[in-house]
């Protein structure tokens, strides 16, 4: 069974600029969250989508978005790019009910220059 | 506002030594806590969840914890450490306050084990 894939696993972009990351989350599962790694403010929360809603959200900017499709496949969108979105952003997938095991993908590591 | 605090932001063993890593969990409603392992460009691997069963928790690679409510603490144990539990370990809570996916976490706890 595949694990929940995320791409592009590495991505430099410059300030100003806009970015796209996308996650597929483990066949089966419908709730997809997305969280943001620094070394500074360590794993923080950005938002959860279940059945293609938004269902949970963290406390950053509105620069940060995301969206997910029918067939559960999540992206995330930053816009505007600033140096401190430097970070390795995680996905995670879940079933959501029932179980709250959140299962991870490896991540991509987004460098803003 | 739940959340949980990591004491100590990096553990030196010797191999073979008991590994003992700590969390103290805040929350107001019964918590689900997490503890999770993350090596160096990786993501996040699950070693074992606390919900609200048995408070003694195996996980994988010989890891578990123990959910002391008096205490509000769930430590993350090892008898004998390998060289290839160095990594980073960090402790999640989420619970119905925050929202069962939303997970809090600690500010991590790298593990370095020794020859």
């Amino acid at each position: 069974k595949a694990g929940v894939t995320q791409t592009p696993r590495y991505l430099i972009k410059t300030r100003g600029q806009q970015v796209t990351l996308s996650c597929s989350p483990i066949s089966g599962h419908r709730s997809v969250s997305w969280y943001q790694q620094t070394p500074g403010q360590g794993l923080q929360f950005l938002f959860e989508y279940f059945s293609e809603t938004q269902r949970n959200k963290g406390n950053f900017p509105g620069r940060f978005s995301g969206r997910q499709f029918s067939n559960s496949r999540s992206e995330m969108n930053v816009s505007t790019l600033e140096l401190g979105d430097s970070a390795l952003y995680l996905c995670a997938s879940s079933f959501r009910t029932g179980s709250t095991e959140a299962f991870f993908g490896q991540g991509t590591r987004l460098t803003v220059v | 506002a739940q959340s949980v605090t990591q004491l100590g932001s990096h553990v030196s063993v010797s191999e073979g030594a008991l590994v003992l890593l700590r969390c103290n969990y805040s929350s107001s409603v019964p918590p689900y806590l997490f503890w999770y392992v993350q090596y160096p460009n990786q993501g996040l691997q699950l070693l074992l969840k606390y919900t609200s069963a048995a408070t003694l928790v195996k996980g994988i690679n010989g890891f578990e914890a123990e959910f002391k409510k008096s205490e509000t603490s769930f430590h993350l144990t090892k008898p004998s450490a390998h060289m290839s539990d160095a990594a980073e370990y960090f402790c999640a809570v989420s619970g119905v306050n925050t929202g069962f996916q939303k997970l809090v976490f600690g500010t991590g706890t790298r593990l370095l084990v020794s020859p």
